[in-house]
């Protein structure tokens, strides 16, 4: 089955460090590549939808230049957490969506990002 | 307003009894309805999707069951197994323009089978 794989699966660091997290479609070509944010006992939480080579579309409340979000191929979207601070902490995970029509999305297992 | 309400929030079931978990949606444009779970840790995994030219679809030990008059459908875990205890989120979705079809989350459903 489709598979997607996120990485880093967990990162611990320092307050006003930058984080790069990756999504990546593995086996599938993914057009459309969505980023969520979950809190812990809570849903996922859409923070933006990626289209390959345009521009991230964000939900309200979300910072775009705080959460940078780059599709540059087919396969691999990242997300940028720039200059972390505590609040940022939170379990990011993203999703891809293939070509085909009203595919399902296939998730990633999430990265933990906990800022000191 | 796009909004998927799920319940119960959280549910408890005795090994070999039946999970049902209720999800009901205001917006008629929905066209796909899929039922995730998610381990502690984990991103969610699709479980089992339905669209709305059906009334029931089943995999396994899951059924959805679909009322589209009704803005309803529901999970039903036949046979709830200690291995199932998860948290199990609904979700519809439509095409939001550009195809990127978007899901629209439950809440989440916490179950926990006990032996």
């Amino acid at each position: 089955g489709a598979v997607v794989s996120q990485h880093p699966s967990r990162v611990i660091c320092k307050s006003g460090t930058s984080v790069k997290i990756e999504c990546r479609s593995l086996d599938f070509q993914a057009t459309t590549m969505f980023w969520y944010r979950q809190f812990p006992k809570q849903s996922l939480m859409l923070m933006a939808t990626s289209n390959e080579g345009s521009k991230a579309t964000y939900e309200q409340g979300v910072e775009k230049d705080k959460f940078l979000i780059n599709h540059a191929s087919l396969t691999l979207s990242t997300l940028t957490v720039t200059s972390a601070h505590p609040e940022d902490s939170s379990f990011y995970i993203c999703s891809a969506l293939g070509q085909a029509y009203n595919q399902p999305q296939h998730f990633g297992d999430g990265t933990r990002l906990s800022i000191l | 307003q796009q909004q998927v309400k799920q319940s119960p929030q959280s549910l408890i079931v005795q090994k070999g009894g039946i999970s049902i978990i209720n999800c009901a949606y205001e917006n008629t444009a929905f066209d796909y309805f899929p039922w995730y779970q998610q381990f502690p840790g984990k991103g969610p995994a699709l479980l089992i999707a339905i669209r709305p030219d059906v009334s029931e679809k089943k995999e396994g030990r899951f059924t959805i069951s679909f009322n589209k008059s009704a803005k309803q459908f529901s999970l039903h875990i036949m046979d709830s197994q200690p291995g199932d205890s998860a948290t199990y989120f609904c979700a519809a979705s439509m095409d939001s323009g550009a195809g990127s079809y978007q899901l629209t989350f439950g809440k989440g459903t916490k179950l926990s089978v006990i032996p």
